[in-house]
């Protein structure tokens, strides 16, 4: 069974639109992450969250905005998106902030 | 800032073949260190790790890694490649009380018969 689950697996959006992409992990670990992957860019860090306190942001726009509603969620809010948006985001989770991430299969956003 | 290079974008090799990747970090810490395993239109899986000891360590799948404190690298090495290797590979880097990882641009192996 699928220890991090995300959904959709895949997305398409239009621009200037909102989508959430959710993230659910049952490693019963305390801190959660997204990355993304883009055609023109490594593996990224996005967000990190401990006991669902947002710890470090490394996203310059503000239409991206994690929410955690439980300890074992960290949805990722995107909005007024952008043909530059596209991407495939990753969700990770490790047990503390200090520990080895383990990520989720992604979510592959199209904007057109 | 830190920074992690995987000098190889792509490689091809026959099976059965040994096999090094290479990764370099850029930092004036040693850090640690992971390899992670991309197969087609699936997530990230950890193959191996280094924090400290012994600078070879065993992954899975019969991967292992050598950190190079004075080459600041963490090349990875595969004895004998299997055709479901074929995969991408990222190299990547974190540190104590900074937890985000910090990847490489990655490595595409191709295994050919």
């Amino acid at each position: 069974d699928p220890k991090i689950i995300q959904k959709p697996k895949y997305l398409v959006a239009v621009t200037g639109s909102e989508k959430i992409l959710i993230c659910e992990q049952y490693l019963g670990h305390n801190a959660m992450y997204w990355y993304r992957q883009s055609a023109k860019k490594p593996l990224e860090f996005m967000f990190s969250y401990s006991y669902q306190k947002l710890m470090d942001n490394q996203t310059a726009s503000s239409r991206f905005q994690p929410q955690s509603s439980k300890k074992n969620h960290l949805d990722l809010q995107i909005t007024a998106l952008k043909p530059d948006d596209s991407a495939t985001y990753f969700c990770a989770s490790s047990q503390t902030n200090q520990d080895t991430q383990y990520f989720g299969p992604g979510t592959r956003l199209l904007v057109l | 800032a830190q920074s992690v290079t995987q000098p190889d974008a792509r490689v091809t090799v026959s099976e059965g073949a040994s096999l090094q990747l290479r990764c370099k970090y850029s930092s004036s810490v040693t850090p640690y260190l992971f390899w992670y395993v991309q197969y087609p239109r699936q997530g990230l899986q950890l193959l191996l790790k280094y924090y400290s000891g012994d600078p070879v360590v065993q992954g899975v799948n019969g991967f292992e890694a050598e950190f190079s404190k004075s080459n600041s690298s963490f090349h990875l090495r595969k004895a004998s490649v299997h055709w479901s290797d074929s995969a991408v590979y990222f190299c990547a880097v974190s540190y104590t009380g900074n937890y985000k990882y910090v990847f490489g641009a990655g490595t595409r192996l191709k295994v050919i018969a």
